[in-house]
């Protein structure tokens, strides 16, 4: 079965580059979509499409998805971002889910 | 604004059945398949399954095929998903999320845009 693979946790200072990578066997034929989860909240859509991001969404967060490996970028990374990432694509109708990210701002 | 927004919390024993639910508003339900993330404690997000509640095309993942059922009355823009025989290990938060859909260059492209508040179902 397909699977999608994230880092457990990544770290990055306030202000700098944040990058979670998301990977599966080729993985730039599908699009992918990336969900931010904070502590007892509902995951929220920060990118679909693999680079679009949803009205609402700050522009320091981008997108790309390549080869075998997809990417959420987070430029200018502020306290607030800390959370948990999912990434998200679909294989044969199914929805397959990341094991998910956790970002760190320290 | 559209919104969904999710039954209670539930407390149940092992073997006992539970329905919960997801009810939309602000946009056309019946236009929309509903999807059903499951959260374990502590752990991440799984797929579960979806409905289109127009004509009620429902789709499992084979993780939990037999296991769970999901259905819909378009009629009150609400979506269920139900259990016949809880066990413990079905412990968890359950989300609904609406399905959205982009059409670019041919094709459809999906993702989940919005989400219920969860279901935290018990079972002890």
């Amino acid at each position: 079965s397909y699977e999608l693979t994230q880092p457990s946790s990544v770290s990055v200072s306030p202000g700098q580059t944040a990058s979670i990578t998301c990977s599966g066997d080729k993985l730039g034929d599908k699009y992918v979509c990336w969900y931010q989860q904070k502590p007892g909240q509902s995951p929220v859509l920060v990118m679909y499409q693999d680079s679009k991001r949803p009205s609402g969404i700050p522009e320091r967060f981008s997108g790309s998805n390549s080869g075998n490996t997809a990417t959420l970028t987070i430029s200018g990374t502020q306290a607030m971002d800390e959370a948990d990432y999912y990434c998200q694509a679909w294989d044969s109708g199914t929805a397959l889910f990341g094991g998910g990210t956790k970002l760190i701002v320290l | 604004e559209v919104q969904l927004v999710q039954s209670g919390a539930e407390v149940k024993k092992p073997g006992e059945s539970l329905k919960i639910s997801c009810q939309g508003s602000g946009y056309s339900f019946s236009n929309f398949w509903i999807d059903w993330v499951r959260q374990m404690p502590g752990k991440g997000l799984e797929w579960m399954g979806t409905i289109y509640p127009d004509d009620s095309d429902t789709r499992y993942s084979p993780s939990f095929q037999g296991q769970v059922t999901i259905s819909a009355d378009r009629s009150v823009s609400t979506a269920f998903l139900q259990w016949g025989s809880l066990k413990a290990s079905d412990t968890a938060i359950y989300y609904c999320a609406r399905r959205s859909a982009s059409y670019t260059g041919g094709y459809y492209y999906y993702s989940m845009d919005v989400w219920g508040r969860g279901t935290t179902v018990t079972v002890s």
